[in-house]
C-alpha cells in the first residue's frame, strides 16, 4: 500500500494567516492526489482534486500543488471557519490511502 | 441533488455482525461505483472496499477480506456493508461515500456516517 505523510500533524496560526500543509507520498503517484477537509462530527468535504483542482464552491484562499511524491495545500488567509482538520489522500492505486491528518488551531 | 443518507448508530457485542445501509437518491444508483471509509474516534480515514452498484462486484481492502460483505438494492437505490466477527477496534464511524466519476478512487459525495459501537 503507498503510505502517505503528512506534516505537521497540527498547527497553531492567526486569522489571516498564511498556511501551508504538506503530504508526502511513499512512492510517485503522478498528481492522483486529493485534499479534504473534516470538521468534528462531519463526514470529510472534499477541496481540492488531482492536486490543485479546486473544487466548486471552494474559496480560492484554498490551493494545492505539487506532482509525483511531495504536495502541498496552501490556505492563503485563514479565516475562522478553516481550523479543522485536512486530509490528503491518494487515488493513484487501490487501495486509497489517507494521510493521518493536520489540525489547524487558533494561536 | 445526490443525497447519500445511512442508518442510524449501532450497539454490538463483541463477535456480532453489523450491516450499515446507505441510501442513494439524485442521480442514476448503478453508474457511480460505492466506497466505504471508517474513521475510529480520534483517528483518520481508512478505506475498506468498492461495490459496483451495476454488477455486484466487489474490492475489499485486504484487512477487511473474510470480514466485509457490500451488496446493494437496486429497488431502493440503498447500498449496504456487513461486517463481521466485530472486535472493540472496529468501533468507528462508518462513511459511504460516491466518487464524481464513474470507478474514480475519491469522493465528492459522503453519507453522514453511522457510528458502531463494540462494546461487552
Amino acid at each position: 500500500d503507498i503510505q502517505m505523510t503528512q506534516s505537521p500533524s497540527s498547527l497553531s496560526a492567526s486569522v489571516g494567516d498564511r498556511v501551508t500543509i504538506t503530504c508526502r507520498a511513499s512512492q510517485s503517484i503522478s498528481n492522483y492526489l486529493n485534499w479534504y477537509q473534516q470538521k468534528p462530527g462531519k463526514a470529510p468535504k472534499l477541496l481540492i482534486s488531482a492536486a490543485s483542482s479546486l473544487q466548486s464552491g471552494v474559496p480560492s484562499r484554498f490551493s494545492g500543488s505539487g506532482s509525483g511524491t511531495d504536495f502541498t495545500l496552501t490556505i492563503s488567509s485563514l479565516q475562522p471557519d478553516d481550523f479543522t482538520t485536512y486530509y490528503c489522500q491518494q487515488s493513484y492505486t487501490t487501495p486509497p490511502t489517507f494521510g493521518q491528518g493536520t489540525k489547524v488551531e487558533i494561536k | 441533488q445526490v443525497q447519500l443518507v445511512q442508518s442510524g448508530a449501532e450497539v454490538k457485542k463483541p463477535g456480532a455482525s453489523v450491516k450499515v445501509s446507505c441510501k442513494a437518491s439524485g442521480y442514476t444508483f448503478t453508474t457511480y461505483y460505492m466506497h466505504w471509509v471508517r474513521q475510529a474516534p480520534g483517528q483518520g480515514l481508512e478505506w475498506m472496499g468498492i461495490l459496483n452498484p451495476s454488477d455486484t462486484s466487489t474490492s475489499y481492502a485486504q484487512k477487511f477480506q473474510g470480514r466485509v460483505t457490500m451488496t446493494r438494492d437496486t429497488s431502493t437505490s440503498t447500498v449496504y456493508m456487513e461486517l463481521s466477527s466485530l472486535r472493540s477496534e472496529d468501533t468507528a464511524v462508518y462513511y459511504c461515500a460516491r466518487p464524481p466519476y464513474s470507478n474514480s478512487y475519491y469522493f465528492d459525495y459522503w453519507g453522514q456516517g453511522t457510528l458502531v459501537t463494540v462494546s461487552s
